[in-house]
């Protein structure tokens, strides 16, 4: 399977507990991107990286998160001190940067809940 | 900032009969992309369709059409010949026509859930 792939699957933390998800983008794709999905909601973006280089931060973004993507393979993103309402899917998508538009390709996703 | 609204939260349709999810949205851009994206159950998102705004003919994709009015600002979804696997939530995502390092990243709208009956 060469699609974008997302581990864990699925994360259940307490509160104020720190958590970190991994993505890994198909292979070829230099772009990487983050959104957030909560329940009955679409995905809200979080973040994008152009090979390493992390070059937007959506305001949902809160100091809590970080995100990395070292050598521009694999991502993660990482929440410190949990809090209840950080419970969503979190979704991460590839792409290539040739092209009219930038496709996109989602992973599975990593659902989180926060007790 | 650009907004997208699909106001049927729910939709339920016969197999084999059309159905049509509507979409709208609000930007000033004047050159950008619009999709719907399909969400299967504990799935992970897929593309239905795409349109580039600077093309007035509707993108098709086999059962999958699109009636696209770029004045009203409405990209509406006909799926025809509904079939059991069409069941998911239906995005409408709105792009940003943009070069460089720019991300482009997408603008979701809330969904509908499609439930086709047998």
């Amino acid at each position: 399977d060469t699609g974008v792939s997302q581990d864990p699957r699925h994360k259940i933390t307490k509160r104020g507990q720190n958590v970190t998800f991994r993505c890994d983008p198909i292979s070829e794709h230099n772009r990487l991107y983050w959104y957030r999905q909560t329940l009955g909601q679409g995905p809200e973006f979080l973040t994008y990286f152009q090979n390493e280089a992390q070059l937007e931060k959506s305001r949902l973004l809160s100091d809590r998160f970080s995100a990395e993507r070292p050598k521009g393979s694999f991502s993660t993103l990482e929440i410190q001190r949990t809090e209840q309402g950080d419970s969503a899917m979190y979704l991460c998508a590839s792409g290539p940067s040739s092209g009219l538009y930038n496709e996109q390709f989602f992973g599975p996703g990593t659902r989180l809940t926060v007790l | 900032a650009q907004t997208v609204t699909q106001s049927q939260p729910e939709m339920s349709v016969q197999e084999a009969e059309t159905v049509t999810l509507s979409c709208t949205y609000d930007t000033s851009e004047s050159n950008y992309y619009l999709f719907w994206y399909k969400q299967p159950p504990s799935r992970q998102m897929i593309l239905v369709i795409r349109q580039e705004a600077y093309k007035q003919q509707n993108a098709t994709e086999n059962r999958f059409s699109v009636n696209f009015q770029k004045a009203a600002k409405s990209f509406s979804l006909k799926i025809s010949d509904s079939q059991l696997g069409d069941t998911a939530m239906y995005f409408c995502a709105f792009m940003k026509h943009a070069g460089g390092n720019y991300g482009q990243n997408f603008v979701f709208g809330p969904g509908t859930r499609l439930s086709v009956l047998p």
